[in-house]
């Protein structure tokens, strides 16, 4: 375990349903991102939080809802998917400042049927 | 803003041969520079990261990259590669701004062959 924490490990979901993934991490990090990983494609940030604000969303579409409740907490709430957005969704953390790297959960690997 | 190239979306190697991973950089401004790995079905993990001084840094398991800042490139290599080097090796950028945001290329699949 790296410290952050994703679940469920594994998602399937009809373009109808609304789910959510959620994101753990008790490392005192203080800034945590969505990240959509395809294949053969550059890993896509999605949704930057920082101190519990979001400052960043990069032209995600509204079906895609993030939540940060807290420093700890990270949720991306998901609704009416098409089978494009299947794809593995990462969390990561990291303290303030990249300098440190980010610290990665393993991950969702989400199919919309 | 910044981009990242990885132009070789799979590297075949035989067992205990060297290897170089090829990594390319835009950016407009100074940059901070990290190589992830990615074992099967696990999210990311640095393996090392450039952010000031020697041009060389290493990881502990045995990889190495150096930051060219005229060809704005920052290569992986390892002189003899392992099995369990096998996975996907992510270059990544970042401004030296406090955008907090790191940049991925596309990745590049160690594949070692006994």
């Amino acid at each position: 375990e790296t410290g952050v924490t994703q679940t469920p490990r594994h998602l399937v979901m009809g373009m109808t349903n609304k789910k959510s993934l959620k994101c753990e991490q008790h490392l005192g990090h203080n800034a945590m991102y969505w990240y959509k990983q395809s294949a053969k494609k550059p890993l896509e940030l999605m949704f930057v939080y920082s101190l519990e604000e979001r400052v960043e969303n990069n032209s995600v579409p509204s079906r895609f809802s993030p939540e940060c409740p807290n420093s700890s907490h990270l949720f991306l709430h998901l609704h009416t998917l098409q089978p494009e957005d299947s794809a593995l969704y990462l969390c990561a953390s990291s303290p303030m400042g990249v300098l440190s790297g980010y610290t990665f959960g393993s991950g969702t690997r989400l199919t919309v049927v | 803003a910044q981009s990242v190239t990885q132009l070789d979306s799979q590297v075949p190697v035989f067992e205990e041969a060297p290897v170089e991973l090829r990594c390319n950089y835009s950016s407009s401004v100074s940059v901070y520079l990290f190589w992830y790995v990615q074992y099967p079905n696990q999210g990311l993990q640095l393996l090392l990261k450039y952010l000031s001084g020697s041009t060389l840094v290493e990881s502990i398991n045995g990889f190495e990259a150096e930051f060219n800042k005229s060809q704005t490139s920052f290569h992986l290599r390892k002189p003899s590669v392992h099995i369990s080097d096998t996975a996907e090796y992510f270059c990544a950028v970042s401004d030296r701004g406090a955008t907090n945001k790191l940049i991925f290329g596309t990745g590049t699949l160690l594949a070692v062959q006994p």
